[in-house]
C-alpha cells in the first residue's frame, strides 16, 4: 500500500535544530514536499524537491525512500503540525503529520 | 492570484440534508482531491480527480461523492450527512504535466452535523 511515515511528535526547545523524519512506500515516487500546518489554516508548502534543498530556516534532506525536514534556530511560534507528502506520476500521498511540540 | 477557493469556510446542518462543498481553482491544474483532517488523523484523503470526468476514490471515501465536469471546479457532495462527517475539510489541486507539483490547499471548510 502506498503509504508516508513519520512520527506523531517530536519535541524541541526553543534555539535548537528540529529534525523530522519522513520515509514512504509509494511506488515511483520521486518528490518530497513538506508543508506547515497551523489550526483552521490552509496547510501551506515550506519545501518541496527531489534533491536536498533549503528555504530559509527549513532545510531538506533527500534520499530515493526518505526525506527529513530540518528547522534551524526553532522558535515557539513553530510549534503546528508538519506534513510530508510524497508524489509520482500516479499519485500524491500525505503522512498523518507531526505535531512539534517547542519549550521555551 | 493562484488559488483555490472552497465555499462555505463553515457550516452547521442536521443529519440527513444533503449539502455541497464547493472547489474553484485557478490554476488549470489536472490533479484535484478533497481530504479531512480530524484531530490525531492528519490528512485524510476522501477523493481525487486526475482530469475532467475521472474521478476515483480516495482513503475514505464512504458517505461522499464528487463530480468533475470542468476542470476548475470540484465540489464535494454529501448525499445525508451524519455526524461522523463533523470535521475540517481541505480542497487542493495541482498541476501533472511534469509529475505532481506541489499541492494548492483552499482555506478549509468546518462543518458540523448535528
Amino acid at each position: 500500500k502506498d503509504q508516508v511515515f513519520q512520527p506523531s511528535t517530536v519535541a524541541s526547545s526553543e534555539g535548537a535544530v528540529v529534525e523530522i523524519f519522513c520515509n514512504h512506500s509509494v511506488s515511483n515516487a520521486y518528490n518530497f514536499f513538506w508543508y506547515l500546518h497551523f489550526p483552521g489554516c490552509a496547510p501551506r508548502l515550506l519545501v518541496k524537491g527531489s534533491k536536498p534543498s533549503q528555504q530559509g530556516r527549513y532545510n531538506m534532506t533527500y534520499e530515493r525512500f526518505s526525506s527529513s525536514l530540518l528547522i534551524l534556530q526553532v522558535r515557539e511560534a513553530d510549534a503546528a503540525v508538519y506534513y510530508c507528502a510524497c508524489s509520482g506520476f500516479q499519485k500524491l500521498v500525505f503522512g498523518t503529520g507531526t505535531r512539534l511540540l517547542v519549550s521555551p | 492570484e493562484a488559488q483555490v477557493t472552497q465555499n462555505p469556510r463553515y457550516l452547521i446542518t442536521v443529519t440527513g440534508k444533503k449539502l455541497t462543498v464547493t472547489c474553484s481553482q485557478n490554476m488549470n491544474h489536472e490533479y484535484m482531491s478533497w481530504y479531512r483532517q480530524d484531530p490525531g488523523l492528519g490528512l485524510r484523503q476522501i477523493y481525487y480527480s486526475m482530469n475532467v470526468e475521472v474521478t476515483d476514490k480516495g482513503d475514505v471515501p464512504e458517505g461522499y461523492k464528487v463530480s468533475r465536469k470542468e476542470k476548475r471546479n470540484f465540489p464535494l457532495i454529501l448525499e445525508s450527512p451524519s455526524p461522523n462527517q463533523t470535521s475540517l475539510y481541505f480542497c487542493a489541486s495541482s498541476g501533472t504535466r511534469t509529475g505532481y507539483t506541489e499541492a494548492f490547499f483552499g482555506q478549509g471548510t468546518r462543518l458540523t452535523v448535528v
